[in-house]
């Protein structure tokens, strides 16, 4: 079935560094990803919408200078967090929509942790 | 504003025991309602969704849920639990004509003990 795939699933990185995390559909063309953060015992919580060829959409909060999203092919999205800081940390989830199923697949997730 | 409420954070069942977890959401407009289930160290899979059409939907597993427009509800059920149903259990929903983006509750830790 339809994957998407998710790189690195861990990564320490320094504070002020930045980190980049992909997010890839497998066997499928994505216009729209998205990426969520999840807290531990939390819910995922939506940072942003990706659009292929466009600009991505910020939900509120969200830093858009800390958190660079492109989405540059249909098959793979990217998440920057810039300037990493400890409070960074967390779990990354990124998800995909097949168009022609209409479904929604979710990546592994990533684990960040900064120190 | 919109949100998602799943009103059991913790539920410790019995094998074989019967499961109800619910979910109600404050949205305007039509909604898509979701079922998704993460096991321990694995990424989010879908159980089941509801579109529209019959409000019992099956999905897989042996799990069902049942949107009651009136109750703003879609609770997950299943008739009995195995011990491998072990998981976090998050109902999300999107609002119809407004993007793909869905919204969780913040989910039930479900432990299944033999």
């Amino acid at each position: 079935g339809a994957v998407v795939s998710q790189h690195p699933s861990r990564v320490i990185c320094k504070s002020g560094t930045s980190v980049k995390i992909e997010c890839r559909s497998l066997d499928f063309q994505a216009t729209t990803m998205f990426w969520y953060r999840q807290f531990p015992k939390q819910s995922l919580m939506l940072m942003a919408t990706s659009n292929e060829g466009s600009k991505a959409t910020y939900e509120q909060g969200v830093e858009k200078d800390k958190f660079l999203i492109n989405h540059a092919s249909l098959t793979l999205s990217t998440l920057t967090v810039t300037s990493a800081h400890p409070e960074d940390s967390s779990f990354y989830i990124c998800s995909a929509r097949d168009g022609s199923r209409n479904t929604i697949y979710f990546g592994e997730g990533s684990w960040l942790t900064v120190v | 504003a919109q949100s998602v409420s799943q009103h059991n954070h913790h539920v410790i069942l019995s094998e074989a025991a019967s499961l109800e977890l619910g979910c109600n959401y404050s949205y305007g407009g039509t909604v898509n309602l979701f079922w998704y289930v993460q096991y321990p160290g694995q990424h989010l899979q879908l159980l089941l969704k509801y579109f529209s059409g019959d409000p019992l939907v099956k999905g897989i597993k042996g799990f069902e849920a049942e949107f009651i427009k009136s109750k703003f509800s879609f609770n997950l059920r299943k008739p009995s639990v195995q011990w491998s149903d072990t998981a976090e259990y998050f109902c999300a929903v999107n609002a119809r004509n407004s993007g793909y983006a869905l919204n969780f509750g913040k989910g039930t830790s479900l432990l299944v003990t033999p």
